[in-house]
């Protein structure tokens, strides 16, 4: 079935710290992946995306590297910044549609100045 | 540019009502998504709607339904309301049309509360 999950649903680091954050899933068919964020009263705001052909993307600041023989994905961001705090998603478009994702519970990242 | 408007904000109801909540995407979007956002079970897909017609459907009973309009804008109904029904309820509108992937833009949410 569909399903996409966390390792760790809470990380604390210190600010200017780097921080990974992972994710498993399980849909082979899937073929586009995308981390959010979501900080407290808002909702989920784009970070970055990858498409199965590919296995790291870097954008500002983060990296998101995929390991399709694990099936695995993570996020990683560097220097990591107190406005960085919130809750992390990855997401799966589970191969049928491009519109139609499935996110993972979720990591709590919490940046200790 | 404004973003996804969703109202109402908030809003309160009690068990065996009904419930519509709106969606104005960006200017522009074509595509309107609606997500169920739960502590229990976190972000579960509703539906998804492109010019007027619903395209892709999660795994909802038929209480929950939604509609799009010529201008974008969309609306979700949840008919007969149940307690687990309360939730964070997201929109969410993408530029891209057709089978491309693209980048959802999400509203801030309507916190529906069922006493």
């Amino acid at each position: 079935g569909e399903s996409v999950g966390l390792h760790l649903p809470t990380l604390s680091v210190q600010e200017g710290d780097n921080s990974i954050i992972n994710c498993a899933y399980s849909n082979s068919a899937s073929d586009y992946f995308i981390w959010y964020k979501q900080e407290s009263g808002k909702g989920p705001q784009f970070i970055i995306d990858i498409r199965s052909n590919m296995d790291k993307r870097q954008g500002q600041r983060v990296t998101v590297l995929l390991n399709k023989t694990v099936k695995h994905l993570s996020l990683q961001i560097a220097a990591t910044q107190p406005g960085d705090s919130a809750v992390y998603f990855c997401a799966e478009n589970s191969g049928g549609s491009n519109y139609k994702l499935t996110f993972g519970k979720g990591t709590l990242l919490t940046v200790n100045p | 540019k404004a973003g996804v408007t969703q109202t109402p904000r908030y809003l309160i109801k009690t068990r065996g009502q009904q419930v519509t909540l709106s969606c104005s995407p960006i200017s522009g979007h074509r595509s309107v998504s609606w997500y169920q956002q739960t502590p229990g079970q976190g972000l579960q897909f509703l539906f998804e709607y492109f010019s007027e017609t619903q395209r892709n459907k999660g795994n909802f009973p038929g209480r929950f339904s939604g509609r799009q309009f010529s201008n974008s804008r969309s609306e979700m109904n949840v008919s007969t309301l149940e307690l687990g029904d309360s939730a964070l309820y997201l929109c969410a509108s993408s530029p891209l049309s057709g089978g491309a992937v693209g980048e959802l833009f999400f509203g801030e949410g309507s916190r529906l509360t069922v006493l």
